[in-house]
This record gives structure tokens, sequence and C-alpha cells, in this order.
């Protein structure tokens, strides 16, 4: 089975404080993802990955970066935590069939509270 | 964004009943897919459907797409308890999929 595993389910940062989330899988996926899911707004993506070293801001990259400098892990990085980053992060990866992000597989999500 | 929208927002439905959603959507696309999300949890892939399809089954779902229209549905047949979820659809260009705020779907015994 195909496991993406997130290192933490629960987290609680100050304002201002750097957030480090890991994300792990197994699979040897090219593709890795990073979403933010918010209540009434869906899961938006933030960044994507579809190499070793190589990222591709998504839709809401502002106040985060990311690093992948092995295949098989994404980390996503708030610099300085805001209070309205508090979301749950979901992470997700993928072969890449031709060009395309391709069935995703996603972890159990990082609920991040920032006060 | 080609984000998927998904209608309606919530479902409540009997056991033994057939439960079905819609998503809409923007632009072009090169495939669709359906997702279940259960409470707290990460999201599950149920069924990928390409732009050159019109209807796909798996086991008791089916998915229709209509890219004339921009709009695919999803069927789910003798609906039991554990069908209870949220379901997204994530119309895919390229890399990205784009999900939207989902169906809640809650079945009733």
């Amino acid at each position: 089975d195909v496991k993406v595993t997130q290192s933490s389910r629960y987290l609680v940062k100050r304002t201002g404080e750097k957030v480090f989330l890991e994300c792990v899988q197994d699979m040897d996926h090219e593709n890795m993802f990073w979403y933010r899911q918010d209540p009434g707004l869906g899961l938006r993506l933030i960044y994507f990955s579809y190499d070793v070293k190589m990222k591709e801001k998504g839709d809401i990259p502002e106040g985060y970066s990311v690093s992948r400098e092995k295949k098989e892990r994404f980390s996503l990085i708030l610099e300085s935590a805001s209070t309205n980053q508090t979301s749950m992060y979901l992470c997700a990866s993928s072969f890449n069939r031709q060009g395309r992000a391709g069935e995703l597989f996603f972890g159990e999500g990082s609920r991040l509270t920032v006060l | 964004s080609q984000q998927g929208e998904e209608d309606p927002q919530a479902l409540s439905i009997q056991e033994g009943e057939n439960a079905t959603m819609n998503c809409s959507y923007k632009t072009s696309i090169n495939n669709l897919q359906w997702y279940r999300q259960n409470s707290g949890r990460g999201l599950v892939h149920l069924i990928l459907i390409r732009s050159n399809e019109r209807e796909k089954h798996s086991g008791r779902l089916r998915v229709t797409l209509d890219t004339s229209k921009k709009s695919s549905s999803l069927l789910i047949t003798a609906s039991r308890a554990a069908d209870t979820a949220s379901y997204f659809c994530a119309p895919e260009n390229d890399y990205k999929l784009s999900f939207g705020a989902g169906t809640t779907v809650t079945v009733r015994a």
C-alpha cells in the first residue's frame, strides 16, 4: 500500500515562529503536493514538485516555501507563521504520467493552529 | 483557477437510497477525478474519468462527464452508512488538480 506520512497530526505555534511540515512517501512518486483545506473553501494548492529540487507555485504560495532535497520528502515551510495560516495542511503524491498529476495519494493531514 | 464546484453542499439520504452529486468547472481539462474524505482524515481517490470518456463505473459508483457543459456527476447506488463522508471533484489540467468545497453526504441507518 502507498503510504504518505505527515510528521505531525496536530501542531500549535505562536505568531512569528518558523514552522516546518514534513511529508514522506514510500512509493517512489515523482510528484508531490501541498494543499491547505479550510471550511467552505475546499482544498487550495500551495506548492507542488514534479522532481527532486524542482518546485512550482500553486494558487496560494504567499507566506510559504518548500524544499525537496530527496525524492521521497517534501517539506512545507512557514517562515513566520501568522494566525491566517491556521488550517489543515494536506500532503499528496503521485506518479508523473506524461506530465499529468494522475491519482493523488494523501497523507492524514496536519492541523496547524497559530496563536 | 478551474476549481471544481460541487452541488449540493450537503445531502442526507436513507441507507439503500442513491446519492447524486454534481460538479461544474470553468476551463478545459485533461481528466476529472473524484475523491472521498472521512471526517478529519486525508482524501482517498475514488475514480478518474478522462476528457474523452462520457461515463465510467467502479463498483457502486457511476461517474459521468460532459465536457461541452463542463460538468460531471457522481452517483453512489445502494448507499451504506460507511458512505457517510465528504466528496470532492477535482478537474485536472497538467500537474494541477483543483478541488472544490465538496458535498457532505450523510447516510441515515
